[in-house]
């Protein structure tokens, strides 16, 4: 059990351009989930996967927002024409779901900078 | 819908003080409540959960907390704080449904004076 991985830890990029961040959960873990968590608040559901099967989105998933789950392993969050209110960290987290109280594993987060 | 409320966006104790984060929920099912813990620049780590069964559940480096049905409340205590759990504490809620998703509060931050 290496853990939940995420790269970059950091990115800052320019307004407008794309960012792509990587998650790679704990192996064999079935579900992988995104969350996004602004300064001072809780983490915010994104979005989920069960494999490689996109469950659920959230509101806050704009349309420029894509994720990704190919071949159930890994993950990847991209973000489209970037805007300074995307700031924040982006964190991944992944579960061996067995029933509600099977707990999410966190990685260290990526934190995007948008300027 | 399931939320969480915790009270006190900043708690100070001294060192070898108690420590006690107050989180209250709402849920519309029988809730799973979760607290985990967060050092600066760093993800989420699960201090301990309540599922069901005995309502005082045990967790990591010396916490506990005690679900309370009748009060709607999950406070996470430390009889005696030290340096190291200077940190973001989340109150979390499983939602109804099976994705298996948590609902965070706000959190807490925890300072502990020498």
């Amino acid at each position: 059990d290496t853990g939940v991985s995420q790269n970059p830890r950091h990115k800052i990029t320019k307004r407008g351009q794309n960012v792509t961040f990587r998650c790679d959960p704990i192996s064999e873990h079935n579900r992988l989930y995104w969350y996004r968590q602004t300064l001072g608040q809780g983490p915010e559901f994104l979005t989920y996967f069960q494999n490689e099967a996109q469950l659920e989105k959230s509101r806050l998933l704009s349309d420029r927002f894509s994720a990704e789950r190919p071949k159930g392993s890994f993950s990847t969050l991209e973000i489209q024409r970037t805007e300074q209110g995307d700031s924040a960290m982006y964190l991944c987290a992944s579960s061996s779901w067995t029933g509600r109280d099977s707990p999410l594993h966190f990685g260290n987060g990526t934190r995007l900078t948008v300027t | 819908a399931q939320s969480v409320t915790q009270l006190g966006s900043h708690v100070s104790v001294s060192e070898g003080a108690l420590v006690l984060l107050r989180c209250n929920y709402s849920s519309s099912v029988p809730p799973y409540l979760f607290w985990y813990v967060q050092y600066p620049n760093q993800g989420l780590q699960l201090l301990l959960k309540y599922t069901t069964g005995a309502t005082l559940v045990k967790g990591i480096n010396g916490f506990e907390a005690e679900f309370k049905k009748s009060e709607t409340s999950f406070h996470l205590t430390k009889p005696s704080a030290h340096m190291s759990d200077a940190a973001e504490y989340f109150c979390a809620v499983t939602n109804s449904g099976n994705t298996g998703k948590l609902i965070f509060g706000q959190g807490t931050t925890l300072q502990v004076k020498p």
